[in-house]
């Protein structure tokens, strides 16, 4: 299995304003996954971030609005930029276990409500 | 791209009756079909997953069956308990990658004891 860290757990945010998502993992992983998940909806994949190249970004989601960088092989970042009220959200990092079954193993979330 | 249609949206059953969740995909290439729980408040786990190659598989008192032909497959709980109460997501998948993988609308199970 893998143990995701991730930061902040939630937090109340004002309109226009940006924030940045941690995700820390306790073992190297390729690729690690950013998933935002609406209230009472479905998890949608935004984004899938690889160390040394720049994140590949679903249908619908574009780097401007939500920036990734992937410094290492453990940890990720995602910012919400210029966040709007349908921006309230959990956020949710994830990667796949190490023996690679397919496997995803999600961080706790980061609930993201903003005013 | 892929599409996943789950069934139902919500489902209440009584303590030790059975719970079935029904997913439909479009993408016939798609091979691999997980099960996620989703507890109140909490990260989604892995509870049952099945590739293509095979036709059921069961883990206890949860079964998960493959229709590749008709491109739907359920969750099967027997002998529900209360913990089982969650959301299940089902998704689906061409090879194990992760971003690959594509999300039913998700199930809120509620069983009364």
């Amino acid at each position: 299995s893998a143990v995701i860290s991730q930061k902040p757990s939630r937090d109340i945010c004002q309109r226009g304003t940006s924030l940045t998502i941690q995700c820390q993992v306790d073992s190297q992983v390729t690729m690690m996954f950013w998933y935002r998940q609406q209230p009472g909806q479905s998890l949608t994949l935004i984004a899938t971030a690889n160390q040394g190249s720049e994140a590949t970004y679903e249908s619908g989601f574009v780097i401007d609005k939500f920036p990734i960088s992937r410094p290492n092989l453990t940890f990720s970042t995602l910012t919400v930029s210029n966040m709007s009220p349908e921006d309230s959200s959990i956020y949710l990092c994830s990667v796949r276990g190490l023996l690679n079954t397919g496997e995803l193993f999600f961080g706790e979330g980061s609930r993201l409500t903003v005013l | 791209g892929e599409n996943v249609e789950q069934h139902p949206s919500t489902l209440s059953v009584q303590e030790g009756d059975s719970a079935v969740i029904k997913c439909t995909y479009s993408d016939s290439a798609s091979n691999y079909f997980p099960w996620y729980k989703q507890e109140l408040g909490k990260r989604p786990q892995l509870i049952i997953d099945i590739r293509s190659n095979v036709g059921e598989k069961k883990d206890q008192r949860i079964a998960v069956t493959l229709n590749k032909t008709a491109k739907h497959f359920s969750l099967h709980i027997t002998e529900t308990q209360p913990e089982d109460s969650a959301v299940y997501f089902c998704a689906a998948a061409r090879g194990i990658g992760g971003n690959m993988l594509t999300f039913g609308g998700g199930t809120r199970l509620m069983v009364k004891p």
